[in-house]
């Protein structure tokens, strides 16, 4: 069902940089915010961006989100073994009388 | 600081109603303009928006599982509970309930800023 689609893997050595992209449409990321969320192993997920590009308290400033047109963006700078996760975009959709979508899900492997 | 603790049972029987309760402590259901919500995520799958409730008790569904789901908030006892009916094996995940959002001046923002620990939730016989 999800209609945001992600890489399904991105990989980098500690201390790089590694983009993350999400592509949707003009009814979800076109013309709503985007959030991004990181899951660790066995645990929930944990909010890292939302409405775009904002960062929750305690989010550290390696994380940065953007959006452009129909595409979101979620970079990690300075990369840390503790990355090591499953990312998701997601954002609202305004097809099918609404409803919020998550995307495919990336995995982040720290070589 | 503001947590959320899912509970319910871990099996449920196909054809059956699968419920599950979230329990909200270190702040009111009811202060704040904020939507709850419940999430699913099968094993070794992605992740997958049930529905939302506003505080007020206005909910929005999944589509594709509307039919199937009830979403309901008991302020008084500061919870929020899910309902599920007709469950099949495809129904077997892990449920998490979290806070899904805020309006602001009227406009609705979706995100899920607070998470409980997810309750696994089997459907078998």
């Amino acid at each position: 069902q999800s209609v945001l689609t992600q890489p399904p893997s991105a990989s980098e050595t500690p201390g790089q940089r590694v983009t993350i992209s999400c592509s949707g449409s003009s009814s979800n990321i076109g013309s709503k915010s985007v959030s991004w969320y990181q899951q660790l192993p066995g645990t929930a997920p944990k909010l890292l961006i939302y409405r775009n590009n904002q960062r929750p308290s305690g989010v550290p400033d390696r994380f940065s989100g953007s959006k452009s047109g129909t595409s979101a963006s979620l970079a990690i700078s300075g990369l840390q073994s503790e990355d090591e996760a499953d990312y998701y975009c997601a954002a609202w959709d305004d097809s099918l009388n609404g409803l919020y979508v998550f995307g495919t899900g990336t995995k982040v492997t720290v070589l | 600081q503001l947590q959320l603790q899912g509970s319910g049972p871990g099996l449920v029987k196909p054809s059956e109603t699968l419920s599950l309760t979230c329990t909200v402590s270190g702040g009111s259901i009811s202060s704040g303009s904020y939507y709850w919500g419940w999430i699913r995520q099968p094993p070794g799958k992605g992740l997958e928006w049930i529905g939302n409730i506003y505080y007020s008790g206005s909910t929005f569904y999944n589509p594709s599982l509307k039919s199937r789901v009830t979403i309901s908030v008991d302020t008084s006892k500061n919870q929020f509970s899910l309902k599920l009916s007709s469950v099949t094996a495809a129904d077997t995940s892990v449920y998490y309930c979290a806070r899904t959002g805020i309006a602001i001046f009227g406009v609705a923002y979706y995100y899920m800023d607070v998470w409980g620990k997810g309750t696994t939730v089997t459907v078998s016989s």
